[in-house]
């Protein structure tokens, strides 16, 4: 099984709201990521967590926070978002890399609208 | 700076016939080269994956070809179908301990029948 699930599928979402976006994977990989999206462009990483732990935070700004509360459950906390924020959000996860199974398996994704 | 070039952007193809998508990269460090297949408000899917120290990778109708002393790997489509019709990313990694991915711009291949 090679699943990763994210909810919601859609999400809108005012400039004032808290929304989180949720992952879950069951594969026992022990990195996820956050990539974001946008049409036409290819995924661009947001952030890295192994074994739980924040590992990269691709210089993120802080109206995105990130969260790994077990190693396969990953969210992704939004407060105070712009318009320009809308995109589709991708949850991926792997193997830690130095175990020599590099591959990484994406969600679905969340396609936020910020209005 | 752009450390994955893919080319062409789009492509047309007929039913049949073969889809090829080339991209280059610069960082000597990546070793891990996957290709990934996305359909209109899906996730990227893994396609098919190559390591530098083979040149050649098939799985069905799917051929990654790769030339590591001039830094590029390629795609080849066999038989291509309009269920293909999607866009290619090809992407880069390094052996760093994470699959963090460094992405092509992708090419959207359209197969008509």
């Amino acid at each position: 099984d090679t699943e990763v699930t994210q909810t919601p599928k859609h999400l809108v979402m005012g400039m004032t709201n808290k929304k989180s976006l949720k992952c879950e994977q069951h594969m026992g990989h022990r990195a996820m990521y956050w990539y974001k999206q946008k049409a036409k462009k290819p995924p661009e990483l947001m952030f890295v967590y192994s074994y739980e732990k924040l590992s990269i935070n691709e210089s993120v700004p802080s109206r995105f926070s990130p969260e790994c509360p077990n190693s396969s459950l990953l969210n992704l906390h939004l407060h105070a978002l712009q318009p320009e924020d809308s995109a589709l959000y991708l949850c991926a996860s792997s193997q830690e890399g130095g175990q020599g199974r590099p591959e990484a398996f994406f969600g679905q994704g969340t396609r936020l609208t910020v209005v | 700076q752009q450390q994955v070039k893919q080319s062409p952007q789009s492509l047309i193809v007929q039913k049949g016939g073969i889809s090829i998508i080339n991209c280059a990269y610069e960082n000597t460090a990546f070793d891990y080269f996957p290709w990934y297949q996305q359909f209109p408000g899906k996730g990227p899917a893994l396609l098919i994956a190559i390591r530098p120290d083979v040149s050649e990778k098939k799985e069905g109708r799917f051929t990654i070809s790769f030339n590591k002393s001039a830094k590029q790997f390629s795609l080849h489509i066999m038989d291509s179908q309009p269920g293909d019709s999607a866009t290619y990313f090809c992407a880069a990694s390094s052996r760093s301990g994470y699959s963090t991915l460094t992405f092509g711009k992708g090419t959207m291949l359209l197969v008509s029948p």
